[in-house]
Parts: C-alpha cells; sequence; structure tokens
C-alpha cells in the first residue's frame, strides 16, 4: 500500500516557469511534510516542510500548498532555473515515524 | 562536524555473499534509518531505529538485518546477497519529526 503518491514522474518547464509537483497521502496521523531535492550521485536534501496548521509555507522561488481535507499537498517553484534541474521527492510522517517517499518527480528545467 | 558518513561508496558482491554498510553520524540523532532507492521506486524504507537500542522494520526488510550499535552508528547487513538488491542504499538520521539528514549512499551491485 503507497502512502504517500507523487505525480507526474517526469516533468519539463521552460526557464522562467512555474514547476508544479503533488502528492497524496492516506495516513491521517501524519503531520510533517517535507519536500526533498536530489541531485545525482548524491543524497537527497531537504528543500522546504510544511505542518498541517498552516496551508501554505514559502521560502525563496518554493512554495508548498497543503489542503488538509483532500490530504493533498503541492510544491510550486517560481522562476525555475536549469540549476533546479533535479529529482524532487514529497514525503511524510508522524511523531516517531521514519518518513514515508513519494516516488519521486525528475524536473528538467530548459534554458 | 561530517554529518552522516557512509561506507564504502561503491561495492561489487557476487550472489551469496554477505556484506555490511556502515554509517555514522556526528548530528546527535536519536532515530537513525535505512533506505534503498531504485529507479521509479522512490526513496524505500529498509529498517529503522527510532532510538539506541531499538530497531523495526519498513516497508522491504527481507533479507535484511540492522545493528544500532550506539546512538552515532547504524549498520546494515546482507547475509547472502542476491541480484535483486542491487540498488543505492542511504541513510539517514533525524531528532523526532524534524529534518532528516541523508549520507553520501552507497551504490551496491550484485552479480
Amino acid at each position: 500500500q503507497q502512502q504517500v503518491k507523487q505525480s507526474p514522474q517526469s516533468l519539463i518547464v521552460q526557464k522562467g516557469g512555474i514547476s508544479i509537483i503533488n502528492c497524496a497521502y492516506e495516513n491521517t496521523a501524519f503531520d510533517y511534510f517535507p519536500w526533498y531535492q536530489q541531485f545525482p550521485g548524491k543524497g537527497p536534501a531537504l528543500l522546504i516542510a510544511i505542518r498541517p496548521d498552516v496551508s501554505e509555507k514559502k521560502e525563496g522561488r518554493f512554495t508548498i500548498s497543503f489542503n488538509k481535507s483532500a490530504k493533498q499537498f503541492s510544491l510550486h517553484i517560481m522562476d525555475s532555473q536549469p540549476g533546479d534541474s533535479a529529482t524532487y521527492f514529497c514525503a511524510a510522517s508522524s511523531l516517531g515515524t521514519a518518513l514515508i517517499f513519494g516516488k519521486g518527480t525528475t524536473l528538467s528545467v530548459s534554458s | 562536524n561530517a554529518g552522516v558518513t557512509q561506507t564504502p561508496k561503491f561495492q561489487v558482491l557476487k550472489t551469496g555473499q554477505s556484506m555490511t554498510l556502515q554509517c555514522a553520524q556526528d548530528m546527535n540523532h536519536n532515530s537513525m534509518y535505512w533506505y534503498r532507492q531504485d529507479p521509479g521506486m522512490g526513496l524505500r524504507l529498509i529498517y529503522y531505529s527510532a532510538s539506541e537500542g531499538t530497531t523495526d522494520k519498513g516497508e522491504v526488510p527481507n533479507g535484511y538485518n540492522v545493528s544500532r550499535l550506539n546512538k552515532r552508528e547504524f549498520s546494515l547487513r546482507l547475509e547472502s546477497a542476491a541480484p535483486s538488491q542491487t540498488s543505492v542504499y542511504f541513510c539517514a538520521g533525524n531528532r523526532a519529526d524534524t529534518e532528516a539528514f541523508f549520507g553520501q549512499g552507497t551504490r551496491l551491485t550484485v552479480v
């Protein structure tokens, strides 16, 4: 049973465009929703995270939108740059449990 | 401050051989994790340790064993390697329900 579903699997965006990646979860006990960024040959690194007491969190060009009733959250990358080309993973956890990851989205930003 | 360190970085095993993947952290993490990453499958949890002296199975524990030697170290053992265990293995650590830090990964090939 996949607890965190991520889409799309791959995404191509023009430089300066908006990249949007979506995730849906099933376990209502989840209370921590991070996004990780991974470059080839490297380990994933935290990009931005949100907790369910807020509906949106913004850090620079990166925004998480969170919809608790729909059990969905999404990552928006504004003004996408070639340096943003990477694999992005959404994840979810609750206190005392391990992070459960989505299957990942490979983003390519064309210049 | 090295963060999360995994050894080795690369390994080739023959079917049936055994080996131990080492992970050490100097970030005072209570929890530590082992994930495997396969193309199109995301990061799947093998085992985790919520605290020193405890371990729990994740999504794909078969064929693996773990040891939480002390707070700093969490090792993953393959007793009899199989080609299906060819993967990239990541160790991670965090304090409860906060950012997880990942190692650089171990790329394992079983022939």
